[in-house]
């Protein structure tokens, strides 16, 4: 069935430094794998994505890792800022229902 | 990227009525709709996929004939919770499917009060 994990739930960095959230999933057939930032009050926001057939993908200051073998997947925020404060949430395409399945999230906080 | 809309924002109202919550994609047709509730402080969590013109598929323990949804057509998807019941107080998020973008994308939430 379809499940994912993600750790930390909570996850608070100085400004500047980088920040890590890691998810894991069982379904071996599931290809693809987006993150979510959600601020208080609305609705999701597609950050970044990756799909299969490539193991990193980045964008400016986020980057996210996949490793299908292993079935986790990464994301990685570097030189982390203010507004970075919000819950981010990994996902992954359910591919036999083709329905995005959520984690649990993690609240990151940036420390001034 | 595509934009997905929620009507109304917000809305309370009292034990027993009948509420009913409107999905709209904007700028592309979305074949298939989701809708999702989400509890303070939790994870979203997927009540049913709507199918343009089908019966919507629900989760396993959301109830069909509480939760009414209709794809009527390719933009729009609505969700009423009939009969609300202050434990149905909860933020109820859509997503629609774009088979061009081979993505999907959020509506900004509707937050629901039962009073």
């Amino acid at each position: 069935g379809e499940n994912v994990e993600q750790h930390p739930s909570t996850l608070s960095v100085q400004e500047g430094d980088s920040a890590v959230i890691k998810c894991t999933y069982s379904d071996s057939a599931s290809n693809y794998f987006p993150w979510y930032k959600q601020e208080l009050g609305k609705g999701p926001q597609l950050i970044i994505d990756i799909r299969s057939n490539v193991g990193e993908k980045k964008d400016q200051r986020i980057a996210v890792t996949l490793n299908k073998t292993a079935k986790h997947f990464s994301l990685h925020i570097t030189e982390t800022q203010p507004e970075d404060s919000a819950v981010y949430f990994c996902a992954l395409l359910y591919s036999s229902a083709s329905k995005i399945i959520f984690g649990s999230g993690t609240r990151l906080s940036i420390r001034p | 990227g595509a934009v997905v809309s929620q009507h109304p924002s917000w809305v309370i109202c009292k034990s027993g009525t009948s509420v009913k919550i409107e999905c709209r994609s904007l700028d592309f047709q979305a074949t298939t709709m989701f809708w999702y509730r989400q509890f303070p402080k939790q994870s979203l969590m997927l009540m049913a996929t709507s199918n343009e013109g089908s019966k919507a598929t629900y989760e396993q323990g959301v109830e069909k004939d509480k939760f009414l949804i209709n794809h009527a057509s390719l933009t729009l998807s609505t969700l009423t919770v009939t009969s609300a019941h202050p434990e149905d107080s909860s933020f109820y998020i859509c997503s629609a499917d774009s088979r061009s973008a081979d993505t999907q994308y959020f509506g900004p939430g509707t937050r629901l009060t039962v009073l």
